[in-house]
């Protein structure tokens, strides 16, 4: 079992949609990383939380530490927001990221 | 204020050889980590440097090391390439290497 689970592995949404994406860890962990890659590899990273919750314009970011989970909102989804978005953790005095496998979302006009 | 970069963007190699990457960190950045990415899989981390020194590693063989310089450059150097070596290799560069991660556009190695 990886130890950074995310679902769905595939979404397609119509514009203007709320996108969820989740994200559940086994590992205690410092910090969780919500990314996102384009086609053609560059990663950006959207966020970083170790608790709570988190807003960038259209994006939301929520941790529950004790269910180990996160999620990932988008509101008013648009085309642009088609992408792969991936959850990485940090755990305790680690210093390395651990990825899960990544959402594919396609978001159509 | 130039990001993260990586050189060669694109690099072409065959079985037995070696390769060297090389990563620019983003201004004020000290610590670069190295990331291997497969297709359709997450990445995956390789390493982390920090003053000169590899800090954390992760399950990769001893065919894969690093160097970071002076300036926080860093080198990532894979002998004996394997064909399954073949993937995007990403480097991020953070400040002090728990903080948010920066990342490079990466280097995409096709091992023939």
């Amino acid at each position: 079992k990886n130890e950074v689970e995310q679902s769905p592995q595939n979404l397609t949404a119509q514009e203007g949609e709320f996108i969820t994406i989740n994200c559940s860890y086994s590992v205690g962990i410092s910090a969780l990383h919500w990314l996102q890659q384009h086609p053609g590899g560059g990663i950006v990273s959207l966020f970083m939380l170790s608790s709570g919750k988190k807003k960038h314009g259209r994006l939301i970011a929520t941790i529950n530490i004790q269910e180990k989970h996160s999620s990932l909102h988008i509101t008013a989804s648009h085309p642009r927001d088609s992408a792969v978005y991936i959850c990485a953790v940090r755990g305790g005095s680690n210093y390395k990221l651990t990825f899960g496998k990544g959402t594919l979302l396609t978001v159509n006009p | 204020d130039a990001g993260v970069t990586q050189s060669p963007t694109h690099l072409i190699k065959t079985r037995g050889q070696q390769v060297t990457l090389r990563c620019s960190p983003k201004s004020g950045h000290d610590t670069v980590s190295w990331y291997q990415q497969a297709l359709g899989q997450g990445p995956q981390f390789i390493f982390q440097y920090y003053e000169e020194e590899e800090r954390q590693r992760g399950n990769f063989p001893d065919r894969f090391s690093g160097h970071q310089f002076p300036n926080y450059s860093s080198e990532l150097n894979v002998n004996a390439l394997l064909l399954g070596d073949s993937a995007l290799y990403l480097c991020a560069s953070s400040d002090g290497g728990t903080g948010t991660q920066y990342f490079g556009p990466g280097t995409r190695l096709l091992v023939l």
